[in-house]
């Protein structure tokens, strides 16, 4: 079964730092982008960042640049977010999904069921 | 405010067919194929449609459409288990950034 499994939330000071880990199953993780998608309480989905396959290619939206780090372990099927400097609005539901390539465009395939980030003093 | 402009709400009785609408620019959806992601009480999202063809396992009442930068995902033969929230995403060049729409919530009478 292709799964994405995400771990690693919890509650954080304004400032401080957490890393999200998402393990991957079922596939071959190597051969995939893969992204991170965060959705705060009661509003939409927002993209936060992506890595191609090999993970020499990594894109970020603007407001975490500098601040985020995206990252992955093929060897171990694993992607992660090293998150810091964090605010209060980066409080969110943070997903991973995979990116799959389907007649010459990519859509977000598959998705974990998430990781609940809160930054809160 | 999002990329993508989806309607915040719609409504449909069973059986009934809906629309549901996502505008762009030439920079996205007019460059790019568009996803659609229902997302069921605020659980993990589901893609739903990869542009106009259809999922492995999505029932074929789902149908999506686009033109110029406006796509569209329409549902016929409304089913209760259709009621959920439902984002629109594609990737935006000039942004270099994937986008997603507000989301539209679709209510089942």
């Amino acid at each position: 079964e292709v799964q994405l499994v995400e771990s690693g939330g919890g509650l954080v000071q304004p400032g401080g730092s957490l890393r999200l880990s998402c393990a991957a199953s079922g596939f071959i993780f190597s051969t995939y982008w893969v992204t991170w998608v965060r959705q705060a309480p009661g509003k939409g989905l927002e993209w936060v960042a992506n890595i191609n396959p090999d993970g020499g290619v990594k894109q970020y939206m603007d407001s975490v640049k500098g601040r985020f780090t995206i990252s992955r372990d093929n060897a171990k099927n694993s992607l992660f977010l090293q998150m810091n400097s964090l605010r209060a609005e980066d409080t969110a539901v943070y997903y991973c999904a995979r990116h799959d390539l389907v007649y010459n465009y990519y859509y977000m395939d598959v998705w974990g069921k998430g990781t609940t980030v809160t930054v809160s003093s | 405010q999002s990329a993508l402009t989806q309607e915040a709400s719609v409504s449909g009785t069973v059986g009934q067919k809906v629309t549901l609408s996502c505008t762009g620019n030439s920079k996205n959806i007019g460059s790019y194929a568009v996803g659609w992601y229902q997302q069921i009480s605020h659980g993990a999202p589901k893609i739903v449609m990869f542009g106009n063809s259809l999922p492995s396992g999505i029932p074929d009442r789902f149908s999506g459409s686009k033109s110029g930068t406006t796509a569209s995902l329409t549902i016929s033969g409304l089913q209760p288990e259709d009621e959920a929230d439902y984002y629109c995403s594609t990737w935006d060049n000039s942004l270099t950034a994937w986008v997603f729409g507000g989301g539209t919530k679709l209510t089942v009478l």
